[in-house]
Order: C-alpha cells, then sequence, then structure tokens
C-alpha cells in the first residue's frame, strides 16, 4: 500500500494564480483532511469530508475550495493564490466515525507551496 | 473551543536521558488523545492513540499517560538516542465524532546530542 499520497511536493506561484493539489489514498478510508502548517501555529485543518460527494469547512476555509468526486481523493483547490497562503499543505485520511475512540489519522508527505 | 498547548517548545538534551513532553488541553470532553512524530521535511506518523477510557499506552521505549480530568497528556521517551530527534505534536479528537476533526498543539522539537 502507497497509504497517503499527494502532489505535487512543491510548487511556486505567483499572486492572483490557480493551482490545485491532490490527495489520494488506497487504505479504502472515508474520511479524507486538509491542513496547513505554519511556523509556531501548529496544523489547521482547512477542509474535510467525511464521505464520497462530501465536503465541510474546517478552522481556515477562506480561500480554498475543495472536492471529493472519488472515494481515494480528495482536491485541495487554490483560485487566486495570496501570499498569505504559502504554507505547507498535509493531506490526512481515517476510518469512520463509529471507531471514533480509536481511529488515527494518516498523513501525506506533504506539499511545500510558495506564493510569491 | 478547545485549545491544545505543548510546553517546551523545543528541547536538547544529551543521548541516554530520559524526558518528558508535556500537552495540556482546555476541554476535558474528547475521544482519544493522539501523539504523532514529524520528521523534517516529511509528513506526521502516528505514535501512541489514548483513547478516553485510558490512562496510558506505552510502546517500545514510549509512553504516552493521560490525565483528562486535570486535561493533561505526557509521552515519556526512555533512553533517548539521536534518532529519536523531531518534532513531537500532540492532538485530541473532541465531540462531535462524527467529524474525525483533530485539534493540535504547535509542537515541541527535540534535539538528541550524541
Amino acid at each position: 500500500n502507497a497509504g497517503v499520497t499527494q502532489t505535487p511536493k512543491f510548487r511556486v506561484l505567483k499572486t492572483g494564480q490557480s493551482m490545485t493539489l491532490l490527495c489520494a489514498q488506497d487504505m479504502n478510508h472515508e474520511y479524507m483532511y486538509w491542513y496547513r502548517q505554519d511556523p509556531g501555529m501548529g496544523l489547521r485543518l482547512i477542509h474535510y469530508s467525511v464521505g464520497e460527494g462530501t465536503t465541510a469547512k474546517g478552522e481556515v476555509p477562506d480561500g480554498y475550495n475543495v472536492s471529493r468526486l472519488k472515494k481515494q481523493n480528495f482536491l485541495l483547490g487554490l483560485e487566486s493564490a495570496a501570499p498569505s497562503q504559502t504554507s505547507v499543505y498535509f493531506c490526512a485520511s481515517s476510518y469512520n466515525h463509529e471507531r471514533g475512540a480509536t481511529d488515527t489519522q494518516y498523513f501525506g508527505p506533504g506539499t511545500r507551496l510558495t506564493v510569491l | 473551543k478547545q485549545e491544545v498547548t505543548q510546553i517546551p517548545a523545543a528541547l536538547s538534551v544529551p543521548e541516554g536521558e530520559n524526558l518528558v513532553l508535556n500537552c495540556s488541553f482546555t476541554d476535558s470532553a474528547i475521544y482519544n488523545l493522539q501523539w504523532f512524530r514529524q520528521d523534517p521535511g516529511k509528513g506526521l506518523t502516528s505514535l501512541l492513540l489514548i483513547q478516553s477510557s485510558q490512562r496510558e499506552q506505552t510502546s517500545g521505549r514510549l509512553n504516552a499517560s493521560l490525565d483528562k480530568s486535570s486535561g493533561r497528556s505526557t509521552l515519556y521517551i526512555a533512553a533517548s538516542q539521536p534518532g529519536d530527534s523531531a518534532t513531537y505534536l500532540c492532538a485530541v479528537k473532541s465531540p462531535p465524532s462524527n467529524t474525525g476533526k483533530l485539534i493540535f498543539g504547535q509542537g515541541t522539537t527535540l534535539q538528541v546530542k550524541p
């Protein structure tokens, strides 16, 4: 199993450009998440999905959109990139909530995004 | 609103020392608490998960404890090694459970010197 993979690993954008980050998991997990990690801020949840075709806002959703058309994929889009979106982005997945007390999240390797 | 704090932000110890990392949370209504390890430029790897009904979990040289009533957890690392150098993050899962969301602390960066 590859686990959770993210594409691309690095990207540099100019302000106003758009891009899509792809997350894929092969563990048949129901839940998927997008986080951003900034120095001194820990990981903050951007958007998440509890199943195919569903998405919901997390702690810091502004400026991002997501889609979950297939169970194994979770896409994060930036329509008009801003320097404040310079960050490291992590995708994660987990089993469903019926195992709420025991399920852990599995993380991808991250995408380092710089917006100039 | 649940908040998670980790102190200290950074820690440097000589090889072989036993050490404790601290994590505190403001709302005791949690489903579980997890400790993760993050190596530089890498993603997070789950180390230990403690359910709210449990007091501790052990894996090799790692032992994590949970005191819900006081809102505290500790990660004990025995006989530290240079390979333990990494950032350690704790995260709590709070109601509602149908979101699976985790609230993370800022992490403690550990350096173990040979």
